[in-house]
């Protein structure tokens, strides 16, 4: 079981560039999740899922874009990366149909816009 | 809208000391109230879940209480250690049930 598993672990973009954060689960939970973290800041909800094909806002969702083709994977889009992007992001998942249990986070990806 | 509030940024003890960590909540009651701990460069951690109509939970050092009242929780960690160094984060149940709502974490150092 490797859990949480989020790629890249860095990257360096340049305003105006576009990436995706891939993030992967094997837990077979419904529930998925992004976050941004700044220093000193708490976790900041971007977008989340209740599973494949259902995805909703978060508190901070302007400039990305989800999707979730399947239970297992949930990347979340920056189309033009702004300096404002830079942060920490975690995804997370919980147990199935349960939004209120545990989270399982990943790593984390560490993104600097210069 | 769902606010949340640890009141300490920072809190150093010694050794052997309980440590007591507090979240605050506003303008509704939460269904859940979970803690995690955070290790610099890493991703939170669930450490204990506490439902509204239980008013503490133990978890070996861990202890956690609950007061829908005070609209506050606390989180105790006795005989603390250094590897209890880290950040604490407490989080909540949005009002939709759909996410958790996290504060902005205590960071905790204990020196030996």
């Amino acid at each position: 079981n490797a859990g949480v598993t989020q790629t890249p672990k860095f990257r360096i973009l340049k305003i105006g560039q576009s990436m995706t954060l891939q993030c992967t689960q094997d837990m077979n939970h419904n529930y998925m999740y992004w976050y941004r973290q700044d220093p000193g800041m708490g976790l900041k909800l971007i977008y989340y899922s209740v599973g494949a094909g259902i995805t909703d806002k978060g508190e901070v969702p302007n400039g990305y874009n989800v999707s979730r083709s399947t239970t297992e994977d949930f990347p979340l889009r920056l189309e033009l990366a702004a300096p404002s992007q830079t942060s920490v992001y975690f995804c997370a998942s919980s147990s199935p149909g349960l939004a209120g249990y545990e989270q399982f986070f990943g790593p984390g990806t560490r993104l600097t816009v210069l | 809208s769902q606010k949340i509030e640890q009141n300490s940024e920072a809190l150093n003890i010694q050794e052997g000391k309980t440590a007591t960590l507090t979240c605050n909540y506003t303008n509704y009651s939460p269904a859940y109230l979970q803690w995690y701990r955070q290790d610099p460069g890493r991703g939170p951690v669930f450490l204990l879940l506490i439902r509204e109509n239980e008013k503490e939970k133990r978890k070996e050092r861990l202890k956690v209480t609950f007061d829908t009242t005070l609209k506050q929780s606390l989180f105790h960690i006795t005989a603390s250690q250094p590897a209890d160094s880290a950040t604490y984060l407490c989080a909540l149940l949005n009002q939709a049930g759909t996410a958790l709502i996290f504060g902005k974490g205590t960071t905790l150092s204990v020196s030996s």
